[in-house]
């Protein structure tokens, strides 16, 4: 069985601090990691995936196999990045995403 | 290319009655996902179909629910009877040989009162 844990649905963090959204994953094979971000009113879109080892509006996140997670980082959190994040998992035919975690930037 | 169109875009309904939501995946995509979005249980993948065919539905909560994929580029998700516990943002997303990125409609907002 694949899964994705979020630990938080809500992270409230102060514009200009710094960001962690935390993703573990539990799959038996070698797993695609994915985030989705949703910002109001609008559709899930791709922000970024692991293969690509790119970042996307100043976000990174690196897969760490030994502890099976995938967080999603900023060093300096913007206002405009208050959305709902979701961490998901390509793995035997289907993708798995978290429940989301909500982030709020206080300005 | 328009994206992936859902409609409607919001459905408020009575426990009891039947619902159907509708879905356009991007065309030339050949898997298509119906997800349910909640509060509580996230994002949750309901069923998805590779080439018109269901490949796995184990997520459908109950009898209740069907879905149909009658040809390339249009899908449906029944709920019959509807009930209030249905209530949920159900999303739609295709991709190409169930390869990500998934491209997500709007969502469908239904309220079941």
């Amino acid at each position: 069985a694949q899964r994705v844990t979020q630990p938080e649905k809500l992270l409230s963090v102060f514009k200009g601090a710094p960001v962690e959204l935390k993703c573990n994953y539990s799959y038996s094979g070698s797993p695609e990691l994915f985030w989705y971000v949703q910002y109001s009113r609008q559709r899930l879109q791709l922000l970024l995936r692991h293969i690509s080892r790119e970042s996307i509006k100043g976000f990174t996140a690196d897969l760490n196999k030994g502890e099976t997670s995938f967080h999603l980082k900023k060093p300096f959190a913007q206002e405009e990045d208050s959305a709902m994040y979701y961490c998901a998992l390509r793995g035997y035919q289907k993708v798995t995403f978290g429940i989301g975690t909500k982030l709020q930037v206080i300005p | 290319d328009a994206g992936v169109i859902q409609s409607p875009r919001h459905e408020v309904t009575e426990m009891g009655q039947e619902v159907t939501l509708r879905c356009k995946p991007i065309s030339g995509h050949n898997s298509l996902f119906w997800y349910r979005q909640t509060m509580m249980r996230g994002l949750e993948l309901l069923i998805y179909f590779n080439n018109n065919v269901p490949i796995d539905d184990s997520g459908m909560p109950e009898d209740r629910f069907s879905a149909k994929m009658p040809n390339a580029s249009f899908s449906t998700l029944k709920i019959q009877p509807s009930e209030p516990r249905d209530s949920a943002v159900y999303f739609c997303a295709s991709a190409i040989d169930r390869v990500p990125p998934l491209h997500f409609g709007n969502g469908t907002r239904l309220t079941v009162t």
